[in-house]
C-alpha cells in the first residue's frame, strides 16, 4: 500500500489562475479529508468528503474553493482565481473509518505558491 | 471553540538529556489527544494518541485534564527525534469528532 498519494507536490501559480491539488487515498480507505497550513500556522481543517459527498464543508473558505471526490479518480481540491493568501501546503489525509476510530494517514502534502 | 496551545516554536536538547513538548487544550466536551510527528521531508505520521496509554520510540503523554494539559515527554532525546511535533484533538463523540485541530508546532532540535 503506497500510502495517500498527492500530486503535485509543488505547484506555483500566478494570481488569478487556478490550482488543481488532487489526492489519492489508501486503497481501501473511502474517507479523505483536506487540511491547510499557512506559513507559521497548525494545519486547518478545511473539509471532510466521502465518495461522490461532502459530509462537512465548514473549513473551507465561501468563495473560490471547492473540493469533490468523484466515485472513481482521486479526490480533487480546486482554488479559483488564487491569491497571494492562498500560498499555504495543503495536505490530505484519508482514513477507512471516521476519526478517531480510523486514525488518519497523511499524504506529503502540496505546497502551493501564488506570485 | 477548540484550541490546541504549542507554547515552544522552538526546543533545542543535547543527546541524551530529557525532553519535554508542552500542549494545552481548550475544549468544552470530552476530547481525544494525539501527537503527530513530521520528520525532515517526510510526511506528518502519528507518534501517539492518550486513548491508547503507549509509549512510541521512548516516548509518552498524559492527559492532565485538571491542567488541561497533553505534554509529550521523553527521558533521553536521540538525535534521530529531531522533527516537527503537533499536538492535536479531536471530539470523542458528536457530529465532528473527524475534525482534528492542530497546535502550531514545535521543532525539536537534539544535539549530539
Amino acid at each position: 500500500n503506497a500510502g495517500v498519494m498527492q500530486n503535485p507536490r509543488h505547484l506555483v501559480r500566478r494570481r488569478g489562475q487556478e490550482a488543481r491539488l488532487r489526492c489519492s487515498p489508501m486503497k481501501g480507505h473511502s474517507h479523505v479529508y483536506w487540511y491547510r497550513q499557512l506559513p507559521e500556522e497548525g494545519l486547518k481543517f478545511m473539509v471532510y468528503l466521502q465518495k461522490e459527498n461532502i459530509i462537512d464543508e465548514s473549513g473551507m473558505p465561501k468563495e473560490r474553493f471547492s473540493a469533490e471526490f468523484p466515485k472513481e479518480g482521486p479526490s480533487i481540491l480546486r482554488i479559483q482565481q488564487v491569491v497571494r493568501g492562498d500560498s499555504a501546503a495543503y495536505f490530505c489525509a484519508s482514513s477507512p473509518n471516521s476519526v478517531p476510530t480510523g486514525t488518519p494517514f497523511f499524504g506529503p502534502g502540496t505546497r502551493l505558491t501564488v506570485t | 471553540a477548540q484550541r490546541v496551545t504549542q507554547p515552544e516554536k522552538l526546543l533545542s536538547v543535547f543527546k541524551g538529556a530529557p525532553v519535554e513538548l508542552k500542549c494545552n487544550y481548550s475544549y468544552s466536551g470530552s476530547p481525544e489527544l494525539f501527537w503527530y510527528v513530521q520528520y525532515s521531508r517526510q510526511r506528518l505520521q502519528l507518534l501517539l494518541r492518550h486513548i491508547s496509554r503507549e509509549s512510541i520510540k521512548g516516548f509518552t503523554a498524559d492527559l492532565n485534564k485538571g491542567e488541561t494539559s497533553f505534554h509529550l515527554k521523553k527521558p533521553f532525546a536521540q538525535e534521530e527525534d529531531s522533527a516537527m511535533y503537533y499536538c492535536a484533538l479531536s471530539g470523542r463523540s458528536g457530529g465532528s469528532n473527524y475534525k482534528l485541530t492542530f497546535g502550531k508546532g514545535t521543532l525539536l532540535t537534539v544535539n549530539p
